[in-house]
């Protein structure tokens, strides 16, 4: 199985400053086939069922600020908040769909400092 | 309005058996593949398994702590997905979510039914 590893397990942030939470698999999940990586991001807030910001490693759902972004390819990947709001307070996880079975990070928890 | 609604959750012993539902509407499932994923009170989520669509087989694929016990189908007739799951045990509390999977990853999912294995 491809273990996902998030770091770190959780942030407090500032107002207005930049959130940064990594993502590290086992193996790479880069596709020779397509060069996609084929990682997600998304959002969890209490009492909510999750919320997927971004796909493909990098490509922002619909309807998502643009302040979230992912980036990264084979084994290290990166969600960034460019400004934090307050209502980016949540748990972040990362998941692997290279190959079942699907796996997600840990976790991390983005609070307000 | 795409959704997944979940219902079948509740209290069972150990050793005992449940059936979940998930029950789409606003898209057909028989375009997608159809996913549950699990979450234990207080911890992060697990991924549980997945039924493929019509195109793919209907293939299921499952996770190896609950191969053998649960087992994912689906009516596309009913626009429903369901996941039987037996020989229970309380490790397999946990509130159970049903997500629609698409292309790059699951972008709709239910609010999730509590499942609570205890005696």
């Amino acid at each position: 199985d491809i273990v996902m590893t998030q770091s770190p397990d959780s942030l407090a942030v500032s107002l207005g400053e930049r959130a940064t939470i990594n993502c590290k698999s086992s193996q790479s999940v880069l596709s020779s086939s397509n060069n996609q990586n084929y990682l997600a991001w998304y959002q969890q807030k209490p009492r909510q069922p999750p919320k997927l910001l971004v796909y493909w490693a990098s490509t922002r759902e619909s309807g998502v600020p643009d302040r979230f972004s992912g980036s990264g390819s084979g084994t290290d990947f990166t969600l960034t908040i460019s400004s934090l709001q307050a209502e980016d307070v949540a748990v972040y996880y990362c998941q692997q769909y290279y190959t079942a079975p699907l796996t997600f990070g840990g976790g991390t928890k983005v609070e307000i400092k | 309005e795409v959704q997944v609604v979940e219902s079948g959750g509740g209290l069972v012993q150990p050793g005992g058996s449940l059936r979940l539902s998930c029950a789409a509407s606003g898209f057909s499932i028989s375009d997608h593949y159809m996913d549950w994923v699990r979450q234990a009170p207080g911890k992060g989520l697990e991924w549980v398994g997945r039924t493929r669509n019509k195109a793919h087989n209907y293939i299921t694929e499952y996770a190896a702590s609950v191969r053998g016990k649960f087992t994912i189908s689906r009516d596309d007739s009913q626009n429903s997905v369901y996941l039987q799951m037996n020989s229970l045990k309380t490790e397999d509390t946990a509130v159970y979510y049903c997500a629609r999977w698409r292309s790059g990853a699951a972008d709709c999912w239910g609010q999730g039914t509590l499942v609570t294995v205890s005696s």
